[in-house]
């Protein structure tokens, strides 16, 4: 079946403008998380929703980030007033629980000039 | 704070020869672990999980080792392939919560 996808998958926004990314998962999980990975570094936790559960958000790094998740199915994640600090691929993944493993997409580049 | 750590950034092998990749962690509260595989341009996908009740899984040519005393696990792949070659991340979580925390990966390169 289709694994998770995620769009756009490239996208290069200038500072102070708000970008949109999107992640459609696996038919059927209930767990999806967003993750950063920046350039050097390991895959940073963001956000958590589980079913219909109020979404664990101990992981945005700030209050210019926020995420939702329509009809326990698609996901978007919203970066206000981007800074160039924000660069790096996000990354979503689902999973059948969450504490299953989890099936990543490919990923978006962001880029902010 | 980096609570799982990968503390070497590359790798390379001999096709054929065993790679062993390892991972510390720092939070004894840690439970479950898991190693991810990552092609450039792709997200990556999953290997092999353990969780704290064993010290030992395998599966093909992958096995995983879990030291919770040392707080050190670590994955060999035996034998080595070139289509082995990619970013391996491992990975932790606790039982009481939803994240899981990577390392920052090791690129591995197995040479023909």
């Amino acid at each position: 079946g289709a694994g998770v996808s995620q769009s756009p998958s490239n996208k290069v926004t200038e500072k102070g403008k708000d970008v949109e990314l999107r992640c459609d998962p696996i038919s059927g999980h209930t767990a999806l998380y967003w993750y950063r990975q920046s350039l050097g570094q390991g895959l940073e936790f963001l956000i958590y929703f589980q079913g219909n559960s109020a979404p664990d958000k101990s992981g945005l790094p700030s209050d210019r980030f926020s995420a939702e998740r329509t009809g326990g199915s698609v996901s978007t994640l919203t970066i206000q007033r981007t800074q160039q600090e924000d660069s790096a691929v996000y990354l979503c993944a689902s999973s059948f629980s969450g504490k299953t493993e989890q099936y990543f997409g490919p990923g978006t580049r962001l880029t902010v000039t | 704070d980096q609570q799982v750590k990968q503390n070497s950034p590359s790798l390379s092998v001999q096709e054929g020869r065993i790679s062993i990749l390892n991972c510390d962690y720092t939070n004894s509260m840690f439970d479950y672990f898991l190693w991810y595989k990552k092609y450039p341009a792709e997200g990556p996908t999953f290997l092999i999980s353990i969780s704290s009740i064993k010290d030992k899984n395998e599966d093909g040519r992958f096995t995983v080792f879990l030291n919770k005393s040392a707080k050190h696990l670590s994955l060999h792949i035996v034998p080595s392939q070139p289509g082995d070659s990619a970013v391996y991340f491992c990975a932790a979580s606790k039982n009481t919560g939803n994240q899981f925390y990577f390392g920052t990966g090791t690129s591995l390169t197995v040479i023909p």
